[in-house]
């Protein structure tokens, strides 16, 4: 399958930083990138959906200037949290999608572990 | 809103058992069903999936059928391996977006 990279893999920042995670999908365009929040032994939860060159739609719950995504070439996305708090530590993950059409294969990055200290 | 349950983890079970992740889901359409599976330091790969009702997806001796009358789609395979020891992720698709369950750890002993 295509690859999706994410990076870093893990990262520790201070209360009140801001910490960037990036998405690269290395073999495809990816016409569509989702970004997704995982708690200990809980599920994916969808924070956002961002379309390259258009601003990212997010689910109800996340706070958009506190999670800040840019998706501005085919092969990049970004996920900034801004003012980190210790309720922030958490798994986040990327994917992305290359065809338009809804049922088209999402391949995963592999995951950003956050600690606030 | 649709949701996917899984049955709780962790699973043990000894090389070459029967193995049963149940799945089951609630949805308003028809969605399509997957499998995902993360294996330890890697991200979700697709393991299989069905897009219709009575559609058995299979991949890697893992089956799973789309059973609309009981809106499940349980995950089996004959006879496990040590190597399938990882987590894994029932979800759907709504839209284009994918939903998942809360994940079941399988850890399978030699």
């Amino acid at each position: 399958g295509a690859v999706v990279s994410q990076h870093p893999s893990w990262v520790i920042c201070k209360s009140g930083t801001s910490v960037k995670i990036e998405c690269r999908s290395l073999d495809f365009q990816a016409t569509t990138m989702f970004w997704y929040r995982q708690f200990p032994k809980q599920s994916l939860m969808l924070m956002a959906t961002s379309n390259e060159g258009s601003k990212a739609t997010y689910e109800q719950g996340v706070e958009k200037d506190k999670f800040l995504i840019n998706h501005a070439s085919l092969t990049l996305s970004t996920l900034t949290v801004t003012s980190a708090h210790p309720e922030d530590s958490s798994f986040y993950i990327c994917s992305a999608r290359g065809g338009r059409g809804v049922d088209t294969e999402a391949f995963f990055g592999q995951g950003t572990r956050l600690t606030v200290v | 809103g649709d949701s996917v349950t899984q049955m709780e983890g962790p699973v043990t079970l000894s090389e070459e058992a029967f193995l049963t992740i149940n799945c089951t889901y609630t949805a308003t359409g028809y969605p399509s069903l997957f499998w995902y599976v993360q294996y330890p330091g890697e991200g979700l790969q697709l393991l299989l999936k069905a897009t219709k009702a009575d559609d058995k997806g299979s991949n890697k001796g893992f089956e799973a059928t789309y059973r609309k009358e009981t809106t499940s789609f349980h995950l089996e395979k004959g006879s496990v391996q040590v190597s399938d020891s990882a987590v894994y992720f029932c979800a759907l698709s709504e839209e284009g977006k994918l939903i998942f369950g809360q994940g079941t750890e399988l850890s399978v002993k030699p």
